[in-house]
């Protein structure tokens, strides 16, 4: 079955950087836009951006742009999503998240479980 | 950016009744608007896209309507398992955006 599993929670002072992997299987891993959503303690779903796997192209959402990358490894089936200068406020659960069907807009059909990432000094 | 607004905030229902939660866009999104569900610490679930599409394995109780800025996902009879907190989600311009998210409870 499709699923994507995502790499431990992480703690990480103020201004370091942290990298979120997440391994697909049970389909064609450069056929799927992947996209990361993250989701603050108690508050709502924020989409971050998406990774196209088969050509490393990204899409970034403008509140992150040049603080996130978003990566593949296709030999592995992973993609990575690394957030720089860490603040308190992205502390949060953070998703990758594949679509239903093949384009980039696609509505998100399988999730991972989620990784939680805190920043404290 | 296009802004989704959920309303009500809370939903308090007994099993069985009929809940109806609303999504309006701040522009017209025409139908590409997705509704999940989230259970306490669990990721979300697609439940429907495009307005009106069961996704796999939606049990039919669940049913989406509306098209440009607002939109609906109706519960037809709650049952206890439906506790949760329901976003929608557009698809229409670039950032993708979420509403802030209905609780659903049982009285």
């Amino acid at each position: 079955q499709v699923q994507m599993v995502q790499s431990g929670a992480e703690v990480k002072k103020p201004g370091a950087s942290v990298k979120v992997s997440c391994k697909a299987s049970g389909y064609t891993f450069t056929d799927y836009y992947m996209h990361w959503v993250r989701q603050a303690p108690g508050l709502g779903l924020e989409w971050m951006g998406w990774i196209n796997p088969n050509s490393g192209g990204t899409n970034y959402a403008q509140k992150f742009q040049g603080r996130v990358t978003m990566t593949r490894d296709t030999s592995i089936s992973t993609a990575y999503m690394e957030l720089s200068g860490l603040r308190s406020d992205d502390t949060a659960v953070y998703y990758c998240a594949r679509g239903r069907d093949v384009t980039n807009t696609s509505p998100f059909g399988t999730w991972g479980q989620g990784t939680l990432v805190t920043v404290s000094a | 950016e296009i802004v989704l607004t959920q309303s009500p905030a809370t939903l308090s229902l007994s099993p069985g009744e009929r809940a109806t939660l609303s999504c309006r866009a701040s522009q017209s999104i025409r139908s590409y608007l997705a509704w999940y569900q989230q259970k306490p610490g669990q990721a979300p679930r697609l439940l429907i896209y495009d307005s009106s599409n069961r996704a796999t394995g939606i049990p039919a109780r669940f049913s989406g309507s509306g098209s440009g800025t607002d939109f609906t996902l109706t519960l037809s009879s709650l049952e206890p398992e439906d506790v949760a907190v329901y976003y929608c989600q557009q698809r229409t311009n670039w950032p993708l955006t979420f509403g802030g998210g209905t609780k659903v409870e049982i009285k």
